[in-house]
């Protein structure tokens, strides 16, 4: 069965820049997308078919999707995109998530 | 507004049934796959079922495969999973999400509801 890997955790300062992967055989061949889940919340879609934001998404958050990794960046990290973030791909007709990463900002 | 809202949730034994619900709101249902999401405690997030806007493909999780069955009222704007010979993995949040297809294989999860959690013990 297809998998999605992520790293469990990832720390950025603020201001800075973060960038958490995720790794499945040929990705770059699928779509990917992004969601950000804050604590006690639901998830929110961030990212959609590779690199676009929904609207109300804010421009910091961009990515991109090549080979077998797919990448989002939070450029200027704020203290309140720390959350956990999940990628996700279709296999067949199977939506596989990645583990998700914790994303601290120190 | 755009409302997705489950109930149904709660305490079950082992090998009972549970049937959940997905009040949708503020956006036509009917034109739309829907899929169900759950996150076991402290877990990631485990895509389960979703369906087609008429219904007429379902697809599953290996792991809840015959066990599980989605299926929706487009006249009621609901959503449903029955749960049936429920298993102590099986507890979870579970969420009710919109699926926006783009394409075969690009698709997305763009609204979510806010969960109901079932408990699988004795």
């Amino acid at each position: 069965s297809y998998e999605l890997t992520q790293p469990p955790s990832v720390s950025v300062s603020p201001g800075q820049t973060a960038s958490i992967t995720c790794s499945g055989d040929k990705l770059g061949d699928k779509y990917a997308c992004w969601y950000q889940q804050r604590p006690g919340q639901s998830p929110v879609l961030v990212i959609y078919q590779d690199n676009k934001r929904p609207s109300g998404i804010p421009e910091r958050f961009s990515a991109s999707n090549s080979g077998n990794t797919a990448t989002l960046t939070i450029s200027g990290t704020q203290a309140m995109d720390e959350a956990d973030y999940y990628c996700q791909a279709w296999d067949s007709s199977t939506a596989i998530f990645g583990g998700g990463t914790k994303l601290t900002v120190l | 507004e755009v409302q997705l809202v489950e109930s149904g949730g709660g305490l079950v034994q082992p090998g009972g049934s549970l049937r959940l619900s997905c009040a949708v709101s503020g956006f036509t249902f009917s034109s739309h796959w829907m899929s169900w999401v759950r996150q076991a405690p402290g877990k990631g997030l485990e895509w389960v079922a979703n369906i087609r806007q008429d219904g007429g493909e379902k697809n599953y999780v290996d792991s809840v495969e015959g066990r599980f069955t989605i299926s929706r009222d487009d006249a009621k704007n609901s959503l449903y999973l029955q749960m049936n010979s429920l298993r102590a993995e099986d507890t979870a949040v579970y969420y009710c999400a919109r699926a926006l297809v783009m394409g075969p294989t690009n698709r997305n999860f763009d609204l979510w509801g806010r969960g109901t959690l079932v408990t699988v013990s004795s």
